[in-house]
């Protein structure tokens, strides 16, 4: 009954540096996403998967690089980590079978950046 | 223009009022549309679904959508102080090259006094 797990819960980065932030989900959805959640503004879209193979961007793309390793995984990638992106992460997926439609999210991912 | 607009609240209401939320949206394509709630420091949980026009109850939760206005709403009966969080609107669109979409308002804070 796993449904969306994203991993690390908590980081701190020092500015500069990389980072991977891993989701997984066992629902076989074809889509995924990675947002981010900053008081007052909601859930921000970063990139999305829509399907295995595809990926795009969303609201707030700059500084991240996404990886749809396959349909299960979506990673999300600081490369050089500033202190603007100190947020919640969350990953979540969904499916869409006509009125049967699904969305589910991870736990979250606290990222500090100093 | 955002894709999915909802007032930021707070919305205070007393316990056991009819707390009424709203949302309207951009594209007249977007098929489904959701209601999460959200607890400080948690991760959304999906409370509500609706995919048609007209009303949708499930418990204490009236969600209502006018396709043809562009606007979804979410009312909660016999408010309770445990239904203070924050509600996220949100709206799928399913994508001409397959997969599907996933947007959030900046969602609602409601406040249930006692």
């Amino acid at each position: 009954n796993a449904g969306v797990t994203q991993t690390p819960k908590f980081q701190v980065l020092k500015t500069g540096q990389s980072m991977t932030l891993q989701c997984a989900q066992d629902m076989n959805h074809n889509s995924m996403y990675w947002y981010r959640q900053d008081p007052g503004m909601g859930l921000r879209l970063i990139y999305y998967s829509a399907s295995e193979g595809t990926t795009d961007k969303g609201e707030v793309p700059n500084g991240y690089n996404v990886s749809r390793l396959n349909k299960r995984e979506f990673s999300l990638r600081l490369e050089s980590a500033a202190p603007s992106q100190t947020s919640v992460y969350f990953c979540a997926s969904s499916e869409y079978w006509g009125s049967n439609t699904e969305a589910f999210f991870g736990q979250g991912t606290r990222l500090t950046v100093v | 223009q955002k894709e999915v607009e909802q007032n930021s609240g707070p919305l205070s209401v007393p316990e056991g009022a009819i707390a009424s939320l709203n949302c309207t949206y951009s594209d007249r394509g977007s098929q489904s549309f959701f209601w999460y709630r959200q607890y400080s420091g948690k991760s959304p949980e999906l409370i509500m679904s609706i995919y048609s026009n007209g009303d949708k109850e499930d418990g204490r939760f009236t969600a209502q959508l006018n396709k043809a206005s562009q606007y979804v709403s979410l009312l909660i009966r016999d408010s309770q102080p445990s239904d203070s969080a924050t509600y996220l609107c949100a709206v799928i669109d399913i994508l001409t090259g397959g997969g599907n979409k996933l947007t959030f308002g900046t969602g609602t804070q409601l406040k249930v006094e006692l």
